[in-house]
């Protein structure tokens, strides 16, 4: 069946520091493809999609970038700030999957000041 | 915006009580989903909707039922709660398409003792 993997359950970072998150995914239809983050007490919220026609998205100055070659896609930010600190989700839909969504396992971000 | 609420916000059972999870959705949204969280699982699909009436079987089913009353009202239905199914609960909606964002309601937090 479709499956999304992340790997990384929690990112410890300072403020000023680069963001990295992989997740990949495997399925045998046509994936579009979602990172999403969830502040705490609240549910999550779409963060950006990444389109397979440009393989990039951008969002709040996070960028996603998607490798059909290796079936991974990427999260990341160039400067986190505290306000950053979240759980972030990556998540997958396939095409004719009644818009049904799978989602990775969560990273868990916490940035110190 | 979309505007999607649950109720009740927190709620405690014993095993083997009867519980209702309540989503409205007031965007006209079509889909409807209920997840559940879980550290080390993000977030899991239990049962979603495509309308009124209509019920489709998610990824963790089994010990839930679902109605979909409205196009607004959504219910998750635990007949016989086990403490397994202590979790935070998502609702969600969305538009049909393959962007479609998911909306996701603040969350119920389930305590089954």
């Amino acid at each position: 069946g479709d499956s999304v993997i992340q790997m990384q359950g929690q990112v410890t970072l300072s403020e000023n520091d680069f963001l990295f998150i992989n997740c990949t995914y495997s399925t045998t239809g046509y994936p579009t493809l979602f990172w999403y983050v969830q502040y705490s007490g609240e549910g999550p919220q779409l963060l950006l999609q990444v389109t397979t026609a440009n393989n990039k998205g951008s969002s709040r100055g996070f960028e996603a970038t998607y490798d059909k070659g290796t079936t991974s896609f990427h999260l990341q930010k160039t400067s986190v700030q505290e306000i950053d600190s979240a759980v972030y989700y990556c998540a997958m839909r396939v095409s004719g999957s009644f818009n049904k969504l799978t989602f990775g396992a969560g990273t868990r971000l916490a940035v110190c000041p | 915006e979309a505007a999607v609420t649950q109720s009740p916000r927190n709620k405690v059972t014993v095993t083997g009580g009867n519980v209702t999870l309540s989503c409205r959705q007031t965007n006209s949204h079509n889909y409807m989903y209920w997840y559940r969280q879980d550290t080390g699982h993000g977030l899991r699909l239990i049962h979603y909707s495509y309308g009124a009436g209509n019920l489709q079987i998610g990824d963790v089913p089994d010990g839930y039922k679902a109605t979909r009353t409205t196009q607004e009202d959504f219910f998750l239905l635990l007949e016989l709660a086990s403490p397994s199914q202590t979790s935070l609960y998502f609702c969600a909606s969305s538009e049909g398409g393959r962007y479609a964002e998911q909306f996701f309601g603040p969350g119920t937090r389930l305590t089954v003792l």
